[in-house]
């Protein structure tokens, strides 16, 4: 299983760009990347999934480069409401090819006024 | 139901009691995962079903736990003899892997071993 390494808190202010970057430098051929979102009492929320280059949907960005041993989630113009625990988690989307999905300790954001 | 349902929200032990945790999944989703969450930490994989196939059990801590999914749908986690360290937030999720959106997460149980 691909391990992710991202940091462990970032603070920001409301109405800029945020990018969280996770290091995954084992990953698989098959394995995706996906981002959650955590807020406190609550289950992570899938946020954005994505292969390879750019994907985009109304909440994020995921910008994955050619090697794919890193990934970038992007939020834009944060609000106080995106505080949360965001975490970057790698492996298959193949139904048999291994389910255990290891999330790490995600990156802590801190959106201030 | 729309989403994974978990019940009791809250669940207050005594250490040496057996506890049962319960999960609804998202009709129609064969898959069902059980996670812990420790306070300010990540998420701990603990079991995964998928429709009739065995369990992968890997996760499971110690032979305390245990869990079963009855009927391809609700599932059960019993944690035996609670002990204080199995104070943590247990989360349960359900996919469809036709679907490319990921684990579907409840609100999870809090679970905290007096």
């Amino acid at each position: 299983l691909a391990k992710t390494t991202q940091p462990i808190s970032m603070d920001s202010y409301e109405g800029q760009e945020v990018n969280i970057t996770c290091s995954h430098n084992n990953i698989a051929t098959n394995d995706y990347i996906t981002w959650y979102q955590q807020f406190p009492s609550q289950g992570p929320r899938f946020i954005i999934q994505g292969y390879k280059t750019k994907v985009t949907n109304e909440v994020a960005s995921l910008f994955i480069p050619a090697d794919r041993k890193s990934s970038t989630l992007s939020l834009p113009r944060v609000s106080l409401s995106d505080t949360a625990v965001y975490y970057c988690l790698v492996g298959p989307r193949e139904r048999d090819a291994g389910n255990m999905l290891t999330f790490g300790g995600g990156t802590r954001l801190m959106v201030k006024p | 139901g729309a989403g994974v349902s978990q019940s009791p929200s809250n669940k207050v032990t005594e250490k040496g009691k057996d506890v049962e945790l319960r999960c609804d999944p998202i009709s129609g989703h064969t898959a069902l995962y059980w996670y812990r969450q420790s306070l300010g930490q990540g998420l701990e994989f603990l079991i995964y079903f998928q429709g009739n196939s065995a369990p992968d059990k890997s996760g499971l801590p110690s032979d305390r736990f245990s869990a079963e999914r009855t009927g391809g749908s609700v599932s059960t986690l019993t944690i035996q003899r609670t002990q204080q360290e199995d104070s943590a937030v247990y989360l349960c999720a359900s996919r469809n892997w036709a679907k490319d959106h990921g684990y579907t997460f409840g609100s999870g149980t809090r679970l905290t071993v007096v």
